[in-house]
């Protein structure tokens, strides 16, 4: 059975303060490994696949990268609009159904 | 482009009442699903579809019902409406590939509430 473990579960940073959030995973043949934002009273928001291990993408003050066991959400100077929820889900071999973390709450203050 | 499109936004319904949530996407993907978010709980996945005809039971099914008649639509339905049902329910929708991962597209959430 595939897992998803995120870690914190809620951050709070000052504005300018960089940090990491954590995305744990096992699965049997990772497919992809993706990111969302999801805003308070809004659907989660598409932001990154990661496909193999090593691979890492970039978006404005965001960088998601990827091991063979977690994957890493990199914010550099967030800024107070950086403040939502973000959630990881990883899709794995020869399943439609993708599984979700429970995500990490951000807030930035400024 | 209209994307995942869930309807309505807000509904207040009394214990033992039936009603139907609405969603359709316009981007023709196969898969289409039903999550309930609670506090604490993350997504759940209620039903699912990987295409027109074709529907199956996700994590947390009771209670509920949907079908898949068109690619467009996969309609929720609430068979008698309990206060355990008070939650956000999202709509997504992706391809269906079992080969690479599916991004997938989620409606913006309708909130209901059983009293």
């Amino acid at each position: 059975e595939d897992q998803v473990t995120q870690s914190p579960e809620a951050l709070r940073l000052q504005e300018g303060e960089s940090s990491s959030l954590n995305c744990s995973y096992t699965v049997s043949g990772l497919r992809g490994l993706f990111w969302y934002r999801q805003d308070p009273g809004k659907g989660p928001e598409f932001l990154f696949t990661l496909y193999s291990a090593g691979e890492e993408k970039e978006k404005e003050r965001l960088k998601a990268t990827l091991t063979k066991k977690e994957s890493f959400l990199h914010i550099t100077a967030p800024k107070p609009e950086d403040s939502a929820t973000y959630l990881c889900a990883v899709h794995s071999g020869g399943s439609y159904i993708p599984t979700f973390g429970r995500g990490t709450s951000l807030i930035v203050h400024p | 482009n209209a994307g995942v499109t869930q309807t309505p936004k807000f509904q207040v319904l009394k214990t033992g009442q039936s009603m139907t949530l609405q969603c359709a996407q316009d981007m023709n993907h196969e898969y289409m699903s039903w999550y309930r978010q609670d506090p604490g709980m993350g997504l759940r996945l209620i039903h699912y579809s990987v295409g027109a005809g074709i529907t199956d039971q996700g994590e947390v099914p009771n209670g509920y019902n949907v079908s898949r008649s068109t690619t467009e639509d996969f309609p929720l339905r609430l068979l008698s409406a309990a206060p355990s049902q008070t939650s956000v329910y999202f709509c997504a929708s992706s391809y269906a590939r079992r080969t690479s991962g599916n991004t997938i597209y989620f409606g913006e959430g309708s909130w209901l509430t059983v009293v």
